[in-house]
């Protein structure tokens, strides 16, 4: 079956640097990819996703970037401020299955 | 426009004994999965509902089952409840495999602790 792995584990960056999340997928019918940020206490949200028809997805401060032939789509997020520290989780699912597989979460501190 | 809505909050059961827990999907959706999140852990898919009918299930065993009424909603019943079943669990809703969008919403969860 499908299988997410998600580096680093844990991610400490000073504010106003940027964060990147890495995840490598194994299933080559996946081919879409969300991320989620977990604050403590409350359910993923949502925070950006990526359709295997294309290579790389902006919106404000975040990006990802999915490159299909080595399996691995990343997440970027410049500018860091406090308020994103929280836990990031990669996933992915073939479409239309809406099975979700995710990853193993990231903790990101950004330091004041 | 509400959200996805989780109840109860948290629930404290005992070993043995059997839980139910409710959601109710983001106004306009038609789909709702579930899943199992452990502490420090990456949520696990158990299954989701697609028009009444469990439409796809993860590895979980029979004691996880689910339904779906007619104006969306979904229950998650667990039996013989282990200490294992510990966890935080989620629903998130989606338009139907028909809409041709994906994106999931999660509620906040019910946090269950099994004594």
């Amino acid at each position: 079956g499908e299988n997410v792995e998600q580096h680093p584990s844990t991610l400490s960056v000073q504010e106003g640097d940027s964060a990147v999340i890495k995840c490598t997928y194994s299933d080559s019918a996946s081919n879409y990819f969300p991320w989620y940020k977990q604050e403590l206490g409350k359910g993923p949200q949502l925070i950006i996703d990526i359709r295997s028809n294309v290579g790389e997805k902006k919106d404000q401060r975040i990006a990802v970037t999915l490159n299909k032939t080595a399996k691995h789509f990343s997440l970027h997020i410049t500018e860091t401020q406090p308020e994103d520290s929280a836990v990031y989780f990669c996933a992915a699912s073939i479409e239309n299955t809406d099975k979700l597989i995710f990853g193993t979460g990231t903790r990101l501190q950004v330091f004041p | 426009d509400a959200g996805v809505t989780q109840s109860p909050t948290h629930l404290i059961k005992t070993r043995g004994q059997q839980v139910t827990l409710r959601c109710s999907p983001k106004s306009g959706h038609d789909t709702v999965s579930w899943y199992q999140q452990a502490l420090g852990q990456g949520p696990q898919f158990i299954f989701q509902y697609y028009e009444e009918e469990e439409r796809q299930r993860g590895n979980f065993p029979d004691r996880f089952s689910g339904h779906q009424f007619p104006n969306y909603s979904s229950e998650l019943n667990v039996n013989a409840l282990l200490l294992g079943d510990s966890a935080l669990y989620l629903c998130a809703s989606s338009l139907g495999p028909l809409a041709g969008a994906h994106e999931q919403y999660f509620g906040p969860g019910t946090r269950l602790t099994v004594t």
